[in-house]
């Protein structure tokens, strides 16, 4: 089955630092899409970037970048200039076919 | 606007009481998810739906029940078997096939409470 690993709960990065979010996941699929969702205290689900497997070029989103490693199984969320508004709780999503499964999530703080 | 809507928005219930959330969708999409979130567990899968009148059990699906008798539609009972029915709940739709476009929609959720 599989699982999405993100081993860090809590985060703390100083306002226009920048900060990485960490993600593994275990598949034995060749073929699957990763994303990263931010719920900020509204609780609302809002997509931050996606990168297709079958793609080796990292996705980028404004200040919003990807690590992916396919072959560590490893999709990491970058964020540069953190900015207050960027507080939230960060989740990693894996998609194959028609299931998607999310991690536990990391809460980001932002230290003004 | 096209969207996907979850009603209620707070949900109060007996223990022992079966209720059923409601999740619409208008953007024509095939897939439909129902998710639980509570505190510390991320988003757990309950049910899926790729097609009208088909679904799929997640990794929690025992104590809830879904029925896909529209595309548009994706009904989640939760039962009095459900141990632990109090949580926020999710439902998301997306489109099927090789897309970029293949993520997953959200509603606001139903946070429901058994007292």
């Amino acid at each position: 089955a599989q699982t999405v690993t993100q081993s860090q709960p809590e985060m703390s990065v100083q306002e226009a630092e920048t900060v990485t979010l960490s993600c593994t996941y275990d598949t034995s699929e060749s073929d699957y899409y990763l994303f990263w969702y931010k719920q900020p205290p509204s609780r609302q689900m809002i997509l931050v970037i996606r990168q297709e497997a079958y793609k080796q070029q990292n996705a980028t989103e404004n200040r919003f970048s990807v690590n992916f490693q396919k072959a560590a199984k490893s999709f990491s969320l970058k964020i540069s200039d953190s900015q207050l508004g960027d507080a939230a709780m960060y989740f990693c999503a894996y998609r194959s076919g028609g299931k998607i499964i999310f991690g536990k999530g990391t809460r980001l703080h932002i230290l003004p | 606007d096209g969207g996907i809507t979850q009603s209620p928005k707070y949900l109060f219930r007996k223990e022992g009481q079966n209720v059923t959330l409601s999740c619409e969708q208008n953007l024509n999409h095939d897939a439909m998810y129902w998710y639980r979130q509570d505190p510390g567990q991320g988003l757990r899968l309950i049910y899926y739906s790729q097609i009208v009148n088909d679904f799929q059990k997640g990794d929690i699906a025992e104590g809830y029940s879904v029925s896909r008798e529209k595309k548009e539609s994706f009904p989640l009972t939760v039962t009095s078997a459900q141990k632990n029915p109090t949580a926020f709940y999710l439902c998301a739709s997306s489109i099927l096939g090789d897309s970029q476009n293949t993520e997953a929609f959200f509603g606001q959720g139903t946070r429901l409470t058994v007292v």
